[in-house]
């Protein structure tokens, strides 16, 4: 079965600096997908970013990018110039590429907050 | 743009009664997925739909039944509550798997409490 760990539960950033969000999966499948999710107090789950396991270029969307390491089975998330508004809960999640187990699987989340 | 709606967003129900949940995905999104996120939980996945059949199962207990509908809407069904099914409840819903933009877009969510 496949697994996705995020082993840091909270962390704190100064806002307008980086912060990096860890995680670490496991899968015996060459094809997959990984995402971000943000979900702030209002607990509606927002897409950040996605990933294809065949692309070798990280993702990046605006101040978020990732770090995927695809032998290490690591998908990190970068912030840039951390806002207010960025703090929320962050879940990793994973997905095989058929059709029809497409489900995701979260992580456990880190909550992230962000100082002013 | 268009999101997934769910309703109702908030729902009370007594032990041993019975809920339906329901699902509006994203205008030509013909899959569904419905996920259980516990209080301080990550996201469980229960059940899926693809072009209204049955497509995946998770952990989902065998007092709980869902459906997809010729409209692509779905409902989910649950009975005989109890006090562990308190949780937020969200419907996702994409393109086919394997379209270029099959990414799961989430709705807001439905906040059951089971007293």
């Amino acid at each position: 079965a496949q697994t996705v760990t995020q082993s840091q539960p909270e962390m704190s950033v100064q806002e307008a600096e980086t912060v990096t969000l860890s995680c670490t999966y496991d899968t015996s499948e060459s094809d997959y997908y990984l995402f971000w999710y943000k979900q702030p107090p209002s607990r509606q789950m927002i897409l950040v970013i996605r990933q294809e396991a065949y692309k070798q270029q990280n993702a990046t969307e605006n101040r978020f990018s990732v770090n995927f390491q695809k032998a290490a089975k690591s998908f990190s998330l970068k912030i840039s110039d951390s806002q207010l508004g960025d703090a929320a809960m962050y879940f990793c999640a994973y997905r095989i590429d058929t059709g029809a187990n497409s489900k995701l699987t979260f992580g456990k989340g880190i909550t992230l907050s962000v100082r002013p | 743009a268009a999101g997934v709606i769910q309703s109702p967003r908030h729902l009370i129900k007594e032990k041993r009664e019975t809920a339906t949940l329901k699902c509006y995905p994203i205008p030509r999104h013909d899959t569904v997925y419905w996920y259980q996120q516990g209080p301080g939980q990550d996201p469980q996945f229960l059940i899926s739909f693809y072009e209204k059949m049955q497509s995946d199962k998770g952990s989902i207990p065998d007092r709980f039944s869902a459906q997809q509908f010729s409209d692509y809407h779905s409902e989910l069904n649950m009975s005989s509550l109890e006090l562990g099914d308190s949780a937020l409840y969200f419907c996702a819903s994409s393109l086919p798997t394997g379209s270029s933009t099959d990414t799961q877009y989430f709705g807001p969510g439905t906040r059951l409490t089971v007293l």
